[in-house]
């Protein structure tokens, strides 16, 4: 069965560090997404990118944050110079129907920062 | 405001008796409702969803779920509950908008007891 698959899937990483977090979507999927779960939290929709573009970001996406589909497989997420509260865990999505909706999600990336 | 609300945190369940996890939404447009169960070190899987028609759907593991829209609930319900079921389970809503973030509950987080 197709997945989402996301790597590393634990990163530990110095304050200001940069992080690039990958993501390798469901090959015939059109939309993709970020999301992030910090410790004890909800899960919180951070952007949306389709047509190599970002359709929708919210407010914790920043300046800091970024996302590009350089290949046509991958999916990145970098944060430039990562701060404490970054720590979480981060997940990629995917989904193929225009009309939106159901969303399959990678395992995630643990992120933490020092 | 767009919202999902899990009233219930924390939820214990005897191995054998029923499951409900309530779920209720505010949402602008006519939403798509979505249950996800996390596994504790996994990502989110799909339980079921709700995009129109019948409004009782049915999920895997046995899972099934009522949308009332007079009520804006999309509860969770299962006849026997397993120890496997033990997890965290999310209630989400999104637009029926391509592209667009799901938003999603707090989670309710559920333990069997034998």
């Amino acid at each position: 069965e197709p997945e989402v698959t996301q790597t590393p899937s634990h990163q530990v990483t110095q304050m200001g560090q940069e992080v690039i977090l990958r993501c390798v979507p469901i090959s015939n999927h059109l939309y993709f997404y970020w999301y992030r779960q910090i410790l004890g939290q909800k899960v919180e929709f951070l952007v949306s990118f389709y047509n190599n573009e970002i359709s929708e970001k919210s407010e914790i996406f920043d300046d800091q944050f970024s996302v590009e589909r350089p290949d046509g497989s991958n999916f990145t997420l970098k944060i430039r110079s990562t701060k404490l509260e970054d720590s979480a865990m981060y997940f990629c999505a995917s989904t193929l129907t225009p009309t939106g909706g159901e969303l399959f999600f990678g395992e995630g990336s643990r992120l933490t920062v020092l | 405001a767009q919202s999902v609300t899990q009233p219930d945190i924390h939820i214990t369940v005897s191995e054998g008796a029923s499951l409900e996890l309530r779920c209720n939404y505010s949402y602008g447009a006519t939403p798509y409702l979505f249950w996800y169960v996390q596994s504790p070190g996994q990502g989110l899987q799909l339980l079921l969803k709700y995009f129109s028609g019948d409004t009782l759907v049915q999920g895997i593991k046995g899972f099934e779920a009522e949308f009332k829209r007079s009520q804006s609930s999309f509860n969770l319900r299962k006849p026997s509950v397993h120890w496997s079921d033990a997890a965290e389970y999310f209630c989400a809503v999104g637009a029926q908008q391509a592209g667009t973030a799901l938003i999603f509950g707090k989670g309710t987080t559920l333990s069997v007891s034998s």
